[in-house]
């Protein structure tokens, strides 16, 4: 498809499980977003990526939460050891340019994450 | 600490009227505002957006004003429609460090448009 691409789209887990998030951008999209969309909350800012490397990671909640993006294209989130807190929907996006006032951030449509 | 505050969890117009959605912000750094549209089940949308160097922007049925000195905008949807219906989400950013390529959201209002 053209647009951003999210898998799965919502997951079942127990506490202290392991989960990877997996987010396909738009092709030629060199910056990407993690952003997480907690119950009743506008989404939050987690990650950013330009190509490969991770920009700013300034918004990962704590070392339970890692991301990558290996060939500057696909991106896993990576969420170790599970708690019921981390239940959200996690949203992805993708821009051509990083700066938010001259490029449109488009989102996929979300992994929701339920943590029993 | 929000930076971002929408006050009104929902909103409920007729068709055909308008709708006025509102949005503060408290840092004063933000300097570039948007409006996104998100529907169940779908990630938001990009609406419409607005430079601080400009007080109105418009685009279609859709305007959104902005007033820096009392920190608020808002969006303004003329004539509403049915289709409308959905949760809107005001977002802020600095042009300037990680704000320039961070979006800082509102908690979002959630429209009904009723026919």
């Amino acid at each position: 498809g053209a647009g951003v691409s999210q898998t799965p789209s919502n997951k079942v887990t127990e506490k202290g499980k392991y989960v990877e998030l997996r987010c396909d951008p738009i092709s030629g999209h060199t910056a990407l977003y993690w952003y997480r969309q907690s119950l009743g909350q506008g989404p939050e800012f987690l990650i950013y990526f330009q190509g490969t490397g991770a920009a700013d990671d300034s918004g990962l909640p704590n070392d339970r939460f890692f991301a990558v993006r290996p060939e500057g294209s696909v991106s896993t989130l990576k969420i170790q050891r599970t708690e019921r807190g981390d239940s959200a929907v996690y949203l992805c996006a993708s821009s051509l340019n990083p700066q938010v006032n001259t490029g449109e951030l488009f989102f996929g449509e979300g992994s929701r994450l339920t943590v029993l | 600490d929000q930076q971002v505050k929408q006050n009104s969890p929902s909103l409920s117009v007729q068709e055909g009227r308008i709708s006025i959605l509102n949005c503060d912000y408290t840092n004063s750094m933000f300097d570039y505002f948007l409006w996104y549209k998100k529907y169940p089940a779908e990630g938001p949308t990009f609406l419409i957006s607005i430079s601080s160097i400009k007080d109105k922007n418009e685009d279609g049925r859709f305007t959104v004003f902005l007033n820096k000195s009392a920190k608020h905008l808002s969006l303004h949807i003329v004539p509403s429609q049915p289709g409308d219906s959905a949760v809107y989400f005001c977002a802020a950013s600095a042009s300037s460090g990680a704000g320039s390529y961070q979006l800082t959201f509102g908690k979002g209002t959630k429209l009904s448009v009723i026919p």
